[in-house]
Order: structure tokens, then sequence, then C-alpha cells
């Protein structure tokens, strides 16, 4: 079974200050590749995407990620956070191979961004 | 833009207690699907379904039933509640195949069982 490891459980920058989450997929097939945020008190939103092509993604609030296919990571980055990104964030996966139209997520990393 | 309505935010149950938690989408969407969300474990499959009457398993579905009886509502129950049940369950809905399509998510529903 897939499975998707977010090492970072519990970040905490100051605003300005970059940041990098790391996400990596056990799966060795075609995948769709997600990144979800969860506002406090709100509902998972989606933050950006990857199906094909450029692995370099941008996704909305300044969001971008970087696909590496030969090290199985999805990293989500941000030249500079700012108070409003606190959050929980969710990197999440889905095979293009088993016919699986669920997302396998990982465990989150909950940023706190301090002012 | 999409609404996915969990019937209630927060649910106070006894253990043993058939529990019912109750997701509707207004957008037409064929795939539904039940997670629970615990704190260092992320969002966990319970059940999905891609089509009325149809349901397959997720990761963890165990203690837990499914139904879908009209495309729009998919309703998780819980046939004798325990307290390890006790969670944040979330339901999501996505188009067609979902193979380029995201999930959209409801509020949540959080479950005390006790």
């Amino acid at each position: 079974a897939q499975s998707v490891s977010q090492h970072n459980h519990h970040v905490i920058l100051s605003e300005a200050a970059s940041l990098e989450l790391g996400c990596n997929y056990s799966y060795g097939g075609t995948v769709n590749l997600f990144w979800y945020v969860q506002y406090p008190g709100q509902h998972l939103q989606l933050l950006l995407k990857y199906f094909s092509g450029d692995p370099l993604v941008k996704g909305i609030k300044g969001f971008e990620a970087e696909f590496i296919k030969s090290k199985f990571s999805f990293n989500l980055r941000k030249p500079s956070v700012q108070w409003s990104d606190t959050a929980e964030y969710f990197c999440a996966v889905k095979s293009m191979d088993t016919g699986r139209r669920a997302l396998t997520f990982g465990s989150g990393t909950r940023l706190q961004v301090q002012p | 833009d999409v609404k996915v309505t969990q019937s209630s935010r927060y649910l106070v149950k006894r253990t043993g207690e058939k529990v019912f938690l109750e997701c509707v989408q207004d957008m037409d969407h064929e795939n539904m699907f039940w997670y629970r969300q615990d704190p260092g474990l992320g969002l966990r499959l319970i059940y999905f379904s891609y089509d009325v009457k149809m349901k397959e398993k997720g990761d963890i579905p165990e203690g837990y039933s499914v139904s879908r009886e009209k495309k729009e509502r998919f309703s998780l129950i819980l046939e004798s509640a325990s307290t390890n049940q006790t969670s944040m369950y979330l339901c999501a809905s996505s188009f067609g195949t979902g193979y380029n399509s995201p999930l959209h998510f409801g509020n949540g529903t959080r479950l005390t069982v006790t």
C-alpha cells in the first residue's frame, strides 16, 4: 500500500522566514500529488496540485512545490511566510495505476508563524 | 462554489450507540469519501463511493459502514460506537474519475464517544 511521509510535524517560523515542508511518498508508479491546507476552524482546501509537465508547480497565496521523481518527493515552499499562513498542511498522493480514486494523506505539518 | 455539508459539527454519543454521520454535496459529484482525522496520523480513508449504491472499503473500515442511496448523500454509520472512534470525521467529494479532480471537503464532525 502506498504511504506518504511528512517528516516535520510542527514548524515554528517568524514572519518573512522561508518555508520548506517535506513530503515523500512510497509508490513507484505514476502519481498525482497534492498539498492541502487547513486554516484554524476551516475546512481543508486545495493549495496546489501536480499531474504532469513542469515539476515546479505554483499554487495559491505564493506557495509552490517541486516534484522530484527520483526522490519520490513533493516538497512545499514559500519564500516569505506571513502570520496568516499559520495552518496545518497535508501532502496527498493519488496513484494513477491502481484505479483507486481516493487520496492517501500524510500525517500533516502544523505551521505556526510568529509575528 | 462546491458545498459539502456535514449535518453535525459536534456529536457526543455513548459507547454502544449506533451513530449516523450525514454528508450532502450540491455539485452532482460522482465520488464521495469519508476520512477520519487524528492528531499525528493525518487523514485516513474509511470508505468511499463512486456511484449510488456502490461503496468500497478504504484503509480503516473496521467498525464502520456506509450508505449511498442518493447521489448527493453519503452516510457513515458506526454500528456500535466505541471510545477509539472518538475523532474528527471529514466528508469529501470529487467529480468524475477523479484523476484530475481535487477533493472538496466539508467542515467536519467532531465525534466524542464516552
